[in-house]
This record gives C-alpha cells, sequence and structure tokens, in this order.
C-alpha cells in the first residue's frame, strides 16, 4: 500500500463547476500537507501548504485537512480551463521526505 | 520555477553510457532534492543534499550518485545508464529541511535507448 493514494482520474467538469480533489494517507506521523500543480511537460507548481487539520483558502482555492480519518482535500471553486492540470498531493512529517501522491488530471471544459 | 534551471532539458542516451544531469539554483538554499517522475508512480527521491559535500539517499537511489561542491549546484549522475532509468527528472529546493516549501525546476527528460 502506497502512503500516499490519490486516484489519477482523469476527471472532466464544466467551466465554472465547483472541483474536489482528493488523496487518502496511511502515516499517522504526517503533519504537513501540499497540493501542487503540474502543466504538461513542466515542473510542480506549490499550490498550497498546510500543517496540521484544518482549512486554509488562497483565492479559489481551498485546501481542507482531516487527520482523524487521514483524508486530505483541495477544492477549486469557479473552475476555469486554464485549470487544466495535473494536481498532485504530497505529506510530511518531520524528516526532508514528501511523499506524493500519483496525481490526478483534472480536465475543464469551455 | 523559483529561480532553478536544469540542463540539459533533454537527453537520449544508450544503454551503459554514463549521463550526468545538472541542478543549478540562485536562491542560496540549503536543501536540493533530485527526483523522478514516472506514469503510476508519481515523484519519488533519489537522492537529497542538506549542504556542501553532504548527501543521503531517497528511496530509489540504487543506480544513481549525487554530488554537491557548491551550494547553487547538484549534479545526478547515472554512471551506466539503463532503460529502466528512462523517466523525468526534476530538481527541487527548500530552504529548511524536507518540512519546508519545495520549489521544483522544469525538469530534464531523459530517454536511455
Amino acid at each position: 500500500q502506497k502512503e500516499v493514494e490519490q486516484d489519477p482520474g482523469p476527471l472532466s467538469v464544466p467551466e465554472g463547476a465547483i472541483v474536489s480533489l482528493n488523496c487518502t494517507y496511511s502515516n499517522s506521523a504526517f503533519q504537513y500537507f501540499m497540493w501542487y500543480r503540474q502543466y504538461s511537460r513542466k515542473g510542480p507548481e506549490l499550490l498550497m501548504y498546510t500543517y496540521s487539520s484544518g482549512n486554509k483558502e488562497d483565492g479559489r482555492f481551498t485546501a481542507q485537512v482531516d487527520k482523524s480519518s487521514k483524508y486530505i482535500s483541495l477544492f477549486i471553486r469557479d473552475s476555469q480551463p486554464s485549470d487544466s492540470a495535473t494536481y498532485l498531493c504530497a505529506a510530511a512529517s518531520g524528516t526532508y521526505k514528501y511523499i506524493f501522491g500519483t496525481g490526478t488530471r483534472l480536465k475543464v471544459l469551455a | 520555477d523559483a529561480g532553478i534551471t536544469q540542463s540539459p532539458r533533454h537527453k537520449v542516451t544508450e544503454t551503459g553510457t554514463p549521463v550526468t544531469l545538472r541542478c543549478h539554483q540562485t536562491e542560496n538554499h540549503r536543501y536540493m532534492y533530485w527526483y523522478r517522475q514516472d506514469p503510476g508512480h508519481g515523484l519519488r527521491l533519489i537522492h537529497y543534499s542538506y549542504g556542501v559535500k553532504d548527501t543521503d539517499k531517497g528511496e530509489v537511489s540504487d543506480g544513481y550518485s549525487v554530488s554537491r561542491s557548491k551550494t547553487e549546484d547538484f549534479l545526478l549522475t547515472l554512471e551506466s545508464a539503463t532503460s529502466s532509468q528512462t523517466s523525468v527528472y526534476f530538481c527541487a529546493i527548500s530552504r529548511r529541511d524536507g518540512t519546508d516549501t519545495q520549489y521544483f525546476g522544469p525538469g530534464t527528460r531523459l530517454t536511455v535507448l
């Protein structure tokens, strides 16, 4: 079992929809949770960085961490075609190591 | 790309040849990382560095070595490339340890024939 699991998709939604992207993890030691966006043939770009449980909002993006169920989510409001990309979740404990999910491909249809 | 460049951006090589990939940063960050990205596996850590001449292994380090003689440069070497090392390689940097935000470079696409 991978330490961070993510549905690969693809996920297709119409423009303007609310998108929900999810990951689960198995290691209780994880305290830091990240979401990256990766466009085709580009490097991952950090979207959200959260510590421990709770919500964090940045513009149209909201990251949510539920440590009791080991579940992390990214919500995108008013989705745009430019949001079409692969979204990677990652988790880390108190060491150097990020553990990444395999990524979810999102396509927002105009 | 947060002041990170990778070279070359694309490379095709043959099995058994040595290959060196370079990561250069202008941020003066202490930590540097090499990842590989493969379908179905996501990003996996190969090696990382926590200072000049200080390096350690990640989860997929077999067949790879690294060196860091200057803060700004982190080299990844495939001593004798194999087809299983065909992948996209990303360098990342962070100011502190792995709990700090990691910023990624643009990647190097390596094909081993």
